[in-house]
């Protein structure tokens, strides 16, 4: 089975300092790694995803994600929070049969001035 | 929220009644989905399509029913049968390949069945 989890259904850090929002995954053969945002009563937005290639992906808004096959990981990552960076991140895959995607139950990331 | 819209943003019904739920997008992707989101829980599929007039069941598809007659549309129905539809529906769309491609997001409709 293909499935994706975020341990963590909370995290709070002050603006300025880094943060994680982290994400294991189990998936068979190759995984295709997908973080997206979701601000309040609005659609999600794709952030970055992982295909191949270099272990830590790129994305927008200064965020960057740690791919680690040993501890089959995708953490979040962004260097200097934002206040504006508070929403709801969703880490997914491709589910079996590769024709959707299956979502984490979400992390809330609250950023305090 | 791209070149996806979901209409009504809002959407108020009374139980027993049925409900159709719009999406259409303009991005010319041949894939179209509609997930299901519940506070506290991740979004769960219910349909999916990847060309005109073909679609599959996904994982809560029971009370619910679609139709894809054209490309750029995918209207959801929430039927009388869905046991607790109040809900927040998100419609999306992707190119057909590999798996290795985002979706795109509507802005979402949220109903609210008493």
């Amino acid at each position: 089975a293909q499935s994706v989890a975020q341990p963590e259904d909370q995290v709070n850090v002050a603006e300025g300092n880094p943060l994680t929002v982290k994400c294991t995954y189990s998936v068979s053969g190759n995984p295709y790694l997908f973080w997206y945002v979701q601000y309040p009563n609005r659609g999600l937005q794709f952030l970055l995803k992982y295909i191949t290639g270099d272990n830590l992906v790129k994305g927008s808004y200064g965020f960057e994600a740690e791919f680690n096959k040993s501890q089959t990981s995708f953490h979040l990552k962004k260097p200097s929070a934002l206040v504006s960076d508070s929403a709801l991140y969703f880490c997914a895959s491709p589910n079996t049969g590769r024709r959707a995607l299956t979502f984490g139950s979400g992390t809330r990331l609250q950023v305090q001035p | 929220d791209g070149g996806i819209t979901q209409s009504p943003k809002y959407l108020f019904r009374k139980e027993g009644q049925n409900v159709t739920l719009s999406c259409e997008q303009n991005l010319n992707h041949d894939a179209m989905y509609w997930y299901r989101q519940d506070p506290g829980q991740g979004l769960r599929l219910i349909y999916y399509s990847q060309i005109v007039n073909d679609f599959q069941k996904g994982d809560i598809a029971e009370g619910y029913s679609v139709s894809r007659e054209k490309k750029e549309s995918f209207p959801l129905t929430v039927t009388s049968a869905q046991k607790n539809p109040t809900a927040f529906y998100l419609c999306a769309s992707s190119i057909v390949g590999d798996s290795g491609y985002e979706q795109y997001f509507g802005p979402g409709t949220r109903l609210t069945v008493t």
